[in-house]
Formats: C-alpha cells, structure tokens, sequence
C-alpha cells in the first residue's frame, strides 16, 4: 500500500527554523513530482512548493519563497522542507503530495508545524 | 483571498445532486488541467478528479468533472451523508509558477 509519511513538525519560535520530512513507501519515489501542501487552522488548503524528479526545477508559492527550501533524496525515497524565518502565518498542517494535480496523486496525513512563542 | 474561486458553501438532501464551481483565469484553468480534492478533517485529503474529468480507480461514477473556458465544476450526484466534507479545486497557475487551490467548498447532505 503506498504511503507517505510526515515528520517533523512541532513548535518554534518566531524566526526560528525547522525542516519537515516525508518518506514514501511502497512506489518508486523518483518517478514522481513531489509537493508540499498546507493548511493553516481553520483555513483553506495552499499549495507550498513542488520539486521535480531529479531536484532540477523547483517552485514555491511567493509566500515562502526566500524563506522555504524544498529538497529531496531519492535513493532514501525522501523529501524535505526546510524552512527558516518562521512566522506565526507558517502555523499550519503540512502535507506531502505524490504527483499532485495527477492521477496518481496521494496524500500523507501530515505534520503540524507551530510557530508561537 | 483565494486564485481560483469557489462557493464556501453547498448543501442538498440525501440522493440528490449537487455542483460545486471553481473559477479561475486563462493563467490557470483557462490554459491547464484542473483536479478535484475531497477533505474530511483530520484526514489526509483524498484525489477525485484529475485531468478535468478524469476519476482515479476507486472513486465512484457519483462524481463528475467538466470543465469550460475558465471555470470548471463538480458534480456529485446521489448524494450520501459520507459525502459531508470540504472540497477543493486545484490547477497549475503559469503567471504565478505555483499551483492554486480554491478556498474550498463545504458540503452539508442535509
């Protein structure tokens, strides 16, 4: 059964850094576009950013850009973010997308990222 | 405030019929596919359409997706009350190079 699972996530002070992880199993990880999606506490979902296959083309939505790092390891069929310059809009729910917008998009559960301080 | 726009909210009697909207622009849905997400709190949100119309195995003929000029719908039709969640269109935006989602539209089955 395919499954990608978050870690990571937890509270940070303002202007603190933090790096999210995702690991996919049971599908071979690189043949996808890997995404971040968020959602912040009784908001709607954003798109965060989106890495391609081999890591050669990345994009961020203009809110983390400057900000957020997104990476990936195949060959430890991971994905990351990094994400330094916290603010308390980054409070959210983080989610790793498989292929998202196509067919085989699938969902982890998410990790909770908290800044507070 | 949201890309593509969606209602905040939609509501039917069991085994009715119901559509949900998304309107964009012709950067994002005018020009690139659009998805369709179904979201049940505390759940990871769950692929029901792609491509337009395109439905990945497992999801029932119930739902629906069409899609023209710069809006797109969702149809859902017999209507159960497991269908009660929020629901979001998403497309690729190519003037923002990021994707969008809409502000997500909530589904009550009265």
């Amino acid at each position: 059964e395919v499954q990608l699972v978050e870690s990571g996530g937890g509270l940070v002070q303002p202007g603190g850094s933090l790096r999210v992880s995702c690991v996919g199993s049971d599908f071979t990880f690189g043949r996808y576009w890997m995404t971040w999606v968020r959602q912040a506490p009784g908001k709607g979902l954003e798109w965060v950013a989106t890495i391609k296959q081999d890591g050669s083309e990345k994009y961020y939505v203009d809110s983390v850009r400057g900000r957020f790092t997104i990476s990936r390891d195949n060959a430890k069929r991971s994905m990351y973010l990094q994400m330094n310059s916290l603010r308390g809009e980054d409070t959210a729910f983080y989610f790793c997308v498989r292929d998202w917008g196509g067919g085989d998009a699938h969902w982890g559960q998410g990790t909770l990222v908290t800044v507070s301080s | 405030q949201s890309v593509l726009t969606q209602p905040p909210s939609v509501s039917a009697a069991p085994g009715q019929k119901v559509s949900i909207s998304c309107s964009g622009s012709t950067s994002n849905i005018g020009n690139k596919y659009v998805s369709w997400y179904q979201h049940l709190p505390g759940t990871a949100p769950k692929l029901l359409i792609y491509d337009n119309n395109k439905r990945p195995s497992g999801i029932p003929d119930r739902f629906s997706g069409s899609k023209s000029g710069t809006s797109a719908t969702l149809g859902i039709t017999g209507l159960q009350t497991g269908d009660e969640a929020d629901y979001y269109c998403g497309a690729w935006d190519d003037s923002l190079t990021a994707g969008v989602f809409g502000g997500g539209t909530k589904l009550t089955v009265l």
